[in-house]
Parts: C-alpha cells; structure tokens; sequence
C-alpha cells in the first residue's frame, strides 16, 4: 500500500458527460501528479500540483482540468468526454516539488466511456 | 526534451535465470532514473533510482539497475528471476531541475516456471 488514494475505483460514464477523479496523497506530501495510462499511449503525464498551486503541465487536453485543496487532495475534472478518454488515470505524490524523490503512485481509477 | 526507450514489449526467461529490461534515456541535463512495476489491476510500485554516485543501484525485491551515462542506458536486472516477478516494467526519466516523470512505454516480464 503506497499510502495514496485515489476515488472512485471504477467509473462508467456515457459520452458527453463530466466526472470528477478524487485523489489524498501521502501523509506529507505536497506534490500531487496525475497521470492518464491507455494502451495506445502508454502512461502520460497530465498535470502536477504542489501545496494548491499548478506547477507542471503535459499532455492533458483542454476538456480536463484540475486543482488541489487546502488539505492537500486533488480532484481531476474530465468533461464532454470521448469515447478515448476511457482509460486508468493515476494519482501519484512525493514530498517535494522536483528533484530525486520518488513518485509513489494510487491504485487507479479506470473510467469507461460508452 | 526528454524520452525513454524501452525496446522490447515483452521478455521471457526461466524461473531461476538472470533477467534483463533495456531502457536508453535522451536528456538535454542530469538525469533522475527510475524503475517502477505495475501488476495486473494495481498502481505502480517504485524500484529504484538513480540519482548520483554509484552507478550500480540496488533496489526492493532484488533488483538492480546500472546507470551507463555514455551509452545513456539503465537497464535493470535481476541475478535470479521468480516467477512472481511476472509484471509490467516501466523506466522513467526525469530532469534535476524538472518536475516531470518521463515513461517509457513498458515492457512486460514474463517468467515461466
């Protein structure tokens, strides 16, 4: 157990709709990190926030958005999904903002699109 | 920009036996490695990294990496592969000054009996 959260496990949702990822990182930790994991592109880096503020941004697209809370947790908001958007998006945290730490990652929330 | 190779999809070995997974790295800087292993229906689990010092890195379960800063490789490897040590394999690059983690594209382990 990696000591990160991340809710729901499994989500199924219709095309055009809009979900929210729930993510609690570490104990003490203020970088949060999603990542989106699908078998045509493999595992991407979306977006990383550290202690509320957006400090990094991949290839997330323009229909997906998030933020992180006073406490520390941090929610992906995906919207007008796509049929392609269905994937396991991944939570990840490390105590600091950039350097050698390591990631450690969630569980996953796979989320189906029909 | 940064990249991560990782040429094989897939490696097969015999319980028992050393084990290899190639990974080359491009980076314009210093660069952070890291192995992580993903088995069916979980997150990633950290390995090990190599950040300076050493070039022989060793890690959890096992393994082990060796950074190679002229051919721009950490492969990593095991001297005796278990059969529970069947995963997905992902090598990760991230710069000194960087905040990204680079995958590279994985490569499954298998390990029969």
């Amino acid at each position: 157990d990696s000591g990160v959260t991340q809710t729901p496990k499994h989500l199924i949702t219709a095309t055009g709709q809009r979900v929210t990822l729930r993510c609690s990182p570490r104990s003490g930790d203020l970088s949060v990190y999603w990542y989106q994991q699908s078998l045509d592109q493999g595992l991407q880096f979306l977006i990383q926030y550290y202690n509320g503020e957006e400090r990094a941004k991949g290839n997330i697209l323009e229909r997906f958005s998030a933020q992180q809370f006073p406490d520390l947790h941090s929610e992906l908001n995906l919207s007008s999904l796509e049929l392609g958007d269905s994937a396991l998006y991944f939570c990840a945290s490390s105590p600091r903002l950039a350097g050698g730490a390591e990631q450690y990652f969630g569980p996953g929330t796979r989320l189906t699109v029909t | 920009a940064q990249s991560v190779a990782q040429p094989e999809d897939q490696v097969n070995v015999a319980e028992g036996n050393p084990l290899t997974v190639k990974c080359t790295y491009s980076v314009s800087g210093n660069p952070y490695l890291f192995w992580y292993v993903q088995y069916p229906n979980r997150g990633l689990q950290f390995l090990l990294k190599y950040i300076t010092g050493d070039n022989l890195v060793k890690g959890s379960y096992g393994f082990e990496a060796e950074f190679n800063k002229s051919q721009t490789s950490f492969h990593l490897k095991k001297p005796s592969a278990l059969v529970s040590d069947s995963a997905l394999y992902f090598c990760a690059v991230r710069l000194d000054a960087g905040n990204m983690l680079t995958f590279g594209g994985g490569t499954r382990l298998m390990v029969k009996p």
